[in-house]
């Protein structure tokens, strides 16, 4: 299975303020998926990146909030986009196969 | 849409006895694969076991096991002599075996967390 290392692995950010969340993975996939899991809750799907398409957004998860990049089969960045703190959450990635994870982001927004 | 039920909030067990999780699911799917991952306070997401629906034997990992019911719609996880580092949150989860693209998605329960006792 493919080996994702995602980053950064945690940050404290300024209401308003934009984060870039990166996964690099190790080999060539189709899809990868990102996830937010809030505080002492479970995953929930923000949105499928295929390579050269626009991603696919989960319903209540907007382009606008959530705009995501797929510019190779290795590469995949998800930005939370002006920020308040009820994002303060762990973001996730996975892909391909869809049962592999990167090691989580903790995003602390204050 | 598929769903997953954990109806276990919390757990705890003693140190080497054994210990089920429960999970069920709702699918109109034939064929999907099941998944228990465990979650330390690190967060990272840990693969812990899988199972494809068309297999019958239950899928075993080490000191993890599953009892896979299909028509049941049951998938349970059984650690044995559990360990002080089982201690985590626990989510299974579902993943259709068609389709592809979001497909491919996993849903979640809403976890178990389980506590060891020295």
């Amino acid at each position: 299975s493919a080996v994702i290392s995602q980053k950064p692995s945690r940050d404290i950010c300024q209401r308003g303020t934009s984060l870039t969340i990166q996964c690099q993975v190790d080999s060539q996939v189709t899809m990868m998926f990102w996830y937010r899991q809030q505080p002492g809750q479970s995953l929930t799907l923000i949105a499928t990146a295929n390579q050269g398409s626009e991603a696919t957004y989960e319903s209540g998860f907007v382009i606008d909030k959530f705009p995501i990049s797929r510019p190779n089969l290795t590469f995949s960045t998800l930005t939370v986009s002006n920020m308040s703190p009820e994002d303060s959450s762990i973001y996730l990635c996975s892909a391909d196969s869809g049962y592999t994870f990167g090691s989580g982001t903790r995003l602390t927004v204050v | 849409a598929q769903t997953v039920t954990q109806s276990q909030p919390e757990m705890s067990v003693q140190e080497a006895e054994t210990v089920t999780l429960s999970c069920t699911y709702d699918t109109s799917e034939s064929d999907y694969y099941l998944f228990w991952y465990k979650q330390p306070p690190s967060r990272q997401m840990i693969l812990v076991i899988r199972q494809e629906a068309y297999k019958q034997q239950n899928a075993t990992e080490n000191r993890f096991s599953v009892n896979f019911q299909k028509a049941a719609k049951s998938f349970s996880l059984k650690i044995s002599d559990s360990q002080l580092g089982d201690a985590a949150m626990y989510f299974c989860a579902y993943r259709s075996a068609r389709g592809g693209g979001s497909n491919y998605k996993l849903t979640f329960g809403k976890g178990t967390l389980l506590t060891v006792n020295p």
